[in-house]
């Protein structure tokens, strides 16, 4: 059973405006939370985190958005750019120091 | 620093036949990872070592695959004999350790005939 949960394969927006990406977990021992974000041909790249004490992160166009009580997190990037076209994973990890990925969202993002 | 090294990039083997993949983390991480990605199951945990020592392998799909560590800055994961469906991207990942953000690889893409 998936602990970590992108329900959305695919995601397209139009440069400039808002992208929301979500993410469901199953776990509540989980202590933060991961975005990653993946080209083609390369290895995923660490974008943003969020531990589970906070609730908001942000980090210039990215913010990442905590709901503990739903067991839900979101990323948002405004304005979204032709650039920001990858998949992105979400991920979360507890005490023991792995990563648990969710199948990824590939966001595209046109001029 | 180089990041997370790789090899081979891209591997085409025959069914039956010995696979290595080999991974060279960043100097100074205690945490090595290993990792799977497939259409089907995403990106899926396989094993991971502490200062060399496995933690975790209980992602390890079966006998066939075998991971080891013998030192700080090399680490292998063999699959004997390869089947078809272990055609898969295969990343590498390293952790300096205290924290959360892994760095990965560019990964091994394995083609299985």
């Amino acid at each position: 059973d998936q602990q970590v949960k992108q329900n959305s394969p695919s995601l397209s927006v139009q440069e400039g405006r808002i992208s929301i990406l979500n993410c469901d977990y199953t776990n509540s021992m989980f202590d933060y939370f991961l975005w990653y974000k993946k080209y083609p041909a390369e290895g995923p790249t660490f974008l943003i985190s969020i531990s589970s004490i906070k609730d908001k992160n942000e980090d210039g166009r990215f913010t990442v958005f905590l709901n503990k009580s739903a067991k839900h997190l979101s990323l948002h990037i405004v304005p979204s750019q032709p650039g920001d076209s990858a998949v992105y994973f979400c991920a979360a990890g507890g005490s023991q120091g792995n990563l648990i990925f969710g199948k990824g969202t590939k966001l595209s993002v046109k001029p | 620093d180089a990041g997370v090294i790789q090899s081979p990039r891209h591997e085409v083997t025959e069914m039956g036949q010995e696979v290595t993949l080999r991974c060279k983390p960043i100097s100074g991480h205690d945490y090595l990872f290993w990792y799977r990605q497939t259409m089907m199951r995403g990106l899926e945990l396989l094993i991971y070592f502490n200062n060399n020592v496995p933690i975790d392998d209980s992602g390890m799909p079966e006998d066939r695959f075998s991971a080891k560590m013998p030192n700080a800055s090399f680490s292998t994961l063999k699959i004997q004999p390869s089947e078809p469906r272990d055609s898969a991207v295969y990343f590498c990942a390293s952790n300096p350790g205290g924290g959360n953000e892994q760095y990965f690889g560019p990964g091994t893409r394995l083609t299985v005939t």
